[in-house]
């Protein structure tokens, strides 16, 4: 069984400030990640996802997501946050043994001030 | 653009009212899912299909059915609404041999049941 921990449920930063979501993630097989962010009253919408090459990947809005596989991890990370970042973010996994099902994180809460 | 849609933003039941949550996707994807979003929880898998009456029960199935006689709608049903049920409910959809592995989602339904 496959599972998603958010370390961080809650995350304030203030605009302009670099921010890192914590994912970290169990699976005894290879695994495809991905990153999920929810706007307020919205759907989830795909922000990046990594299913194979390059481990570092990036979104076209200034996040990217390294893929660390020997410490299980796939933290998200941005150098200077905007207000408008403001949102739920959620990590997610699908083992390539898992068909196609996904394993959530409870999600992050990243709250930018001005 | 792949669209998503869910018959209801907003709903309110009472207890043991039976429930219909309707999900329409246009992209002809074979796969579509029912998750509820519960705050720390994340998203929790109730029902996917991956093809017109065909169901496989997700992590949470208790207290839900569905249905999909056609290809493009997929119904979450809860037959005798209990408070416990009262959540955010979103229906996602995806290909079932995509090398991308995406799930979109609709903008979800809030149900409270009182």
């Amino acid at each position: 069984a496959q599972s998603v921990t958010q370390l961080d449920s809650q995350v304030p930063v203030f605009e302009e400030a670099p921010v890192e979501l914590r994912c970290n993630y169990s699976s005894s097989v290879s695994v495809y990640l991905f990153w999920y962010v929810q706007y307020p009253n919205q759907g989830l919408q795909l922000l990046l996802k990594y299913l194979s090459g390059s481990t570092l990947v990036e979104s076209i809005n200034g996040f990217e997501a390294e893929f660390n596989k020997s410490q299980t991890s796939f933290h998200l990370r941005k150098p200077s946050v905007h207000i408008s970042d403001t949102a739920e973010y959620f990590c997610a996994v699908r083992s390539n043994n898992a068909g196609n099902m996904l394993t959530f994180g409870g999600g992050t809460r990243l709250m930018v001030k001005p | 653009d792949v669209k998503v849609t869910q018959s209801s933003r907003y709903l309110v039941k009472r207890t043991g009212e039976k429930v219909f949550l309707e999900c329409v996707q246009d992209m002809d994807h074979e796969n579509m899912f029912w998750y509820r979003q519960d705050p720390g929880l994340g998203l929790r898998l109730i029902y996917f299909s991956y093809d017109v009456k065909m169901k496989e029960k997700g992590d949470i199935p208790e207290g839900y059915s569905v249905s999909r006689e056609k290809k493009e709608r997929f119904s979450l049903i809860l037959e005798s609404a209990s408070t416990n049920q009262t959540s955010m409910y979103l229906c996602a959809s995806s290909f079932r041999n995509s090398g991308t592995h995406e799930q979109y989602f609709g903008p979800g339904t809030r149900l409270t049941v009182t």
